[in-house]
C-alpha cells in the first residue's frame, strides 16, 4: 500500500531533549516536507526537499533540521526541542514538485514540548 | 498562491449529492486547482485537481467554471466518513512558492447527517 509513515504519532518531551521524527515513503517520490499545523495558523512548510541530498527552508525551519540522505526516508530533528515547538507535524511526499502532482500526507505526529 | 474563497460549513444529508463551492477570482492561467481534506485526527488528504476541464476520479467531481474563476467539488453520495474539513487550493511553482507549499485556508467543514 503506497503511504507515507511518521513516527512516533505521539511524544511528550522536556525542554531541551534532542528528537527526531520519521518520515518515510514507498512511492519512490523526489519531493517530500515538512509542515506543521496550529490552531488558527493553518500548515505552515518547514523545510522540503526536491531530492536526495537537496534541501531548502520553507516558511518557519527556525530550530529545526533535516537531511535526505535516501530517497525514501526525510528525518526531521529538533535539536534542542523548545515549548513554542509543541504543535502537530506532517509529512508530506509528491513525486515531484510541479503544480499538479498531489501530495501525499503522513497522519501527523503530535510532540508536547514541556 | 492566488487567494480562495469558501463557505465556512455546510451541511449534506447521507447518501445525497453534496457541492462544495470554491471562488478564486484572481486565478492566473497557471494555476492548478486543488482539493484536499482533512478528516478529526488525520493529515490532510488529496482529493482531486484540474486545470481548465472538468475532471473525475474514483473521490469524486471537479466541476471548473469557464472563466475559471470558481470551481465545484462534487461528491455524488455523502457518507458519513465524508465529514472532514475541504480545502481549495491554487497551486503554481512559479515566484515566490519554488517550494511547493500548500497554503490551506480556512477551508468548508462538512458535516453529514444520517
Amino acid at each position: 500500500e503506497a503511504q507515507v509513515t511518521q513516527n512516533p504519532r505521539y511524544l511528550i518531551t522536556v525542554t531541551g531533549k534532542k528528537l527526531t521524527v520519521t518520515c518515510s515513503q514507498n512511492m519512490n517520490h523526489e519531493y517530500m516536507s515538512w509542515y506543521r499545523q496550529d490552531p488558527g495558523l493553518g500548515l505552515r512548510q518547514i523545510y522540503y526537499s526536491m531530492n536526495v541530498e537537496v534541501t531548502d527552508k520553507g516558511d518557519v525551519p527556525e530550530g529545526y533540521k533535516v537531511s535526505r540522505k535516501e530517497k525514501r526516508n526525510f528525518p526531521l530533528i529538533l535539536e534542542s526541542p523548545s515549548p513554542n515547538q509543541t504543535s502537530l507535524y506532517f509529512c508530506a511526499s509528491s513525486l515531484t514538485q510541479g503544480p499538479n502532482q498531489p501530495q501525499h500526507f503522513g497522519d501527523g505526529t503530535r510532540l508536547s514540548i514541556l | 498562491d492566488a487567494k480562495t474563497t469558501q463557505p465556512n460549513s455546510m451541511e449534506s444529508n447521507e447518501e445525497e449529492p453534496v457541492h462544495l463551492p470554491c471562488n478564486h477570482s484572481t486565478i492566473s492561467g497557471t494555476d492548478y486547482i486543488h482539493w484536499y481534506r482533512q478528516l478529526p485526527s488525520q493529515g490532510p488528504e488529496y482529493v482531486i485537481h484540474g486545470l481548465t476541464s472538468n475532471v473525475n476520479n474514483r473521490m469524486a467531481s471537479l466541476a471548473i467554471a469557464e472563466d475559471r474563476k470558481s470551481s465545484t467539488l462534487i461528491l455524488h453520495r455523502a457518507t458519513l466518513r465524508d465529514a472532514a474539513v475541504y480545502y481549495c487550493i491554487l497551486r503554481d511553482v512559479t515566484g515566490s512558492n519554488a517550494g511547493n507549499m500548500l497554503t490551506f485556508g480556512g477551508g468548508t467543514r462538512l458535516m453529514v447527517k444520517p
